[in-house]
């Protein structure tokens, strides 16, 4: 069972569409946070969000922590075929310093 | 920039065999970790080490053993492969083992078991 869902996992949309990707637990988290990751290469951090109803922009990028911090959600503006990669919520819960808990992640496909 | 350095990237084994993954970290950070990833599941712990001297398992430690040789080095062993180990390994740091760290991660070893 994994503890935190994402969805969709896969997305294959035309360049200039906009997304949202998932990330939900029925647990509380401390903090969340959504890394990117490309092909041959480890995940690069993106966000960290911390503070329930948070929202944070990154350029195109929009990620929200939701009012109870058990889910949050990534928005892409206009994508890019740029942005094309994995996606990867993970969350930190409160006695489990170090132990941050990954979704299965979300597979971006932006083509031109 | 080196950050995370993880050899080998690529290894092939037969079932039984035994092998070590070597990871290297040069931004002073005090804590380390193994991550295990297979399609569709996202990135499972193996074992972290909060701080040198210290190693701690994770979600899946079964059939792995670590080392924390000193605070830059974390080292991944398997004792005995089995197919089911046939996987990407990462290696990631960050500075304290505090909730809202960043990890730094490594480029992955690719790692198949016959």
């Amino acid at each position: 069972t994994q503890l935190l869902e994402q969805s969709p996992q896969f997305l294959s949309i035309q360049e200039g569409e906009n997304l949202t990707v998932y990330c939900n637990s029925s647990s509380v988290f401390s903090s969340l946070q959504w890394y990117r990751q490309e092909p041959g290469e480890g995940p690069v951090l993106l966000v960290t969000v911390v503070t329930g109803g948070e929202v944070k922009k990154l350029k195109r990028l929009t990620f929200q922590f939701g009012d109870a911090r058990k889910d949050s959600s990534l928005h892409i503006t206009a994508a890019q075929t740029g942005d094309t990669g994995l996606y990867l919520c993970a969350g930190a819960r409160s006695g489990n310093t170090g132990k941050l808990i990954f979704g299965q992640g979300t597979t971006l496909q932006v083509k031109p | 920039n080196a950050g995370v350095t993880q050899t080998p990237k690529f290894q092939v084994l037969k079932t039984g065999q035994s092998m070590t993954l070597q990871c290297a970290q040069d931004m002073n950070h005090n804590s380390m970790y193994w991550y295990r990833q297979d399609p569709g599941m996202g990135l499972r712990l193996i074992y972290y080490s909060a701080s040198e001297g210290t190693t701690d398992k994770g979600e899946v430690p079964n059939g792995y053993n670590v080392s924390r040789l000193n605070k830059r080095e974390f080292s991944l062993r398997l004792e005995s492969a089995a197919p089911s180990q046939t996987s990407v390994y990462f290696c990631a740091s960050t500075r304290t083992s505090g909730i809202t760290g960043e990890l730094f991660f490594g480029e992955g070893s690719r790692l198949t078991v016959l």
